[in-house]
């Protein structure tokens, strides 16, 4: 099984940079996903890293490293919309075990 | 919009009950999850079902089960409802080792 921790809330200020962290335990990876989710509605998938290194996408960036177990998500220029739920998924073969989520709150 | 499909969006039903959620994958995505997530519990894998057969279990309850349909649509049932079965459940569909892409959701509320 996989042990997923991440930040519970994270509070930032419009046009901000903020960071989420996850680190995660598994015997069996085959990548890690990132998704948004506003309340009451579904997961939306944002990125998916399953080499080292950084993917980039528009103001969403997501960083892996699999020696260390570690990810990041990187929101760039919040806005105010950006204010929802982000979950850090783990893949083993092909079962997604995701972490309890980072409530980010972005304040005008 | 994922294109995966769930209803009913709502649904209010009484304890002891059995009810059943539905979801269209999207096209040409042979796999099919399910996850229940409540208040205080994240989001849980309950099963996989893979071009009609299940290929992974999680936490799912002896109450519930599932079934996928040769069109490829899928059937959650859970029955003998209890007032903690209350949560929203989304079904998920895939390609083969793809990225899962999330439906709506079904909100139960066992009264």
């Amino acid at each position: 099984g996989q042990n997923i921790d991440q930040p519970t809330e994270m509070t930032a200020t419009e046009g901000a940079i903020v960071q989420i962290n996850c680190t995660y335990q598994t015997s069996g990876f085959n990548g890690l996903f990132w998704y948004q989710q506003h309340a009451g509605e579904a997961p939306t998938f944002l990125s998916y890293n399953v080499l080292d290194g950084l993917e980039e996408k528009g103001r969403f960036s997501s960083f892996l490293s699999r020696s260390k177990g570690y990810s990041y998500l990187l929101l760039k220029e919040l806005q105010m919309k950006d204010s929802a739920s982000y979950l850090c998924a783990v893949r083993e073969r092909d079962k997604l075990s995701f972490g309890a989520g980072t409530t980010v709150t972005v304040r005008a | 919009d994922s294109g995966v499909t769930q209803t009913p969006k709502h649904l209010i039903t009484a304890t002891g009950q059995r009810v059943t959620l539905r979801c269209s994958p999207r096209s040409g995505d042979l796999s099919v999850y399910w996850y229940q997530q409540s208040l205080d519990q994240g989001l849980q894998f309950l099963i996989q079902y893979y071009n009609g057969e299940e290929r992974a279990k999680g936490n799912i309850l002896e109450r519930f089960s599932a079934q996928q349909f040769p069109d490829l649509h899928s059937e959650l049932n859970l029955s003998s409802l209890e007032l903690g079965d209350s949560a929203l459940y989304f079904c998920a569909s895939s390609v083969e080792g793809g990225t899962q892409y999330f439906g709506p959701g079904t909100r139960l509320l066992v009264l």
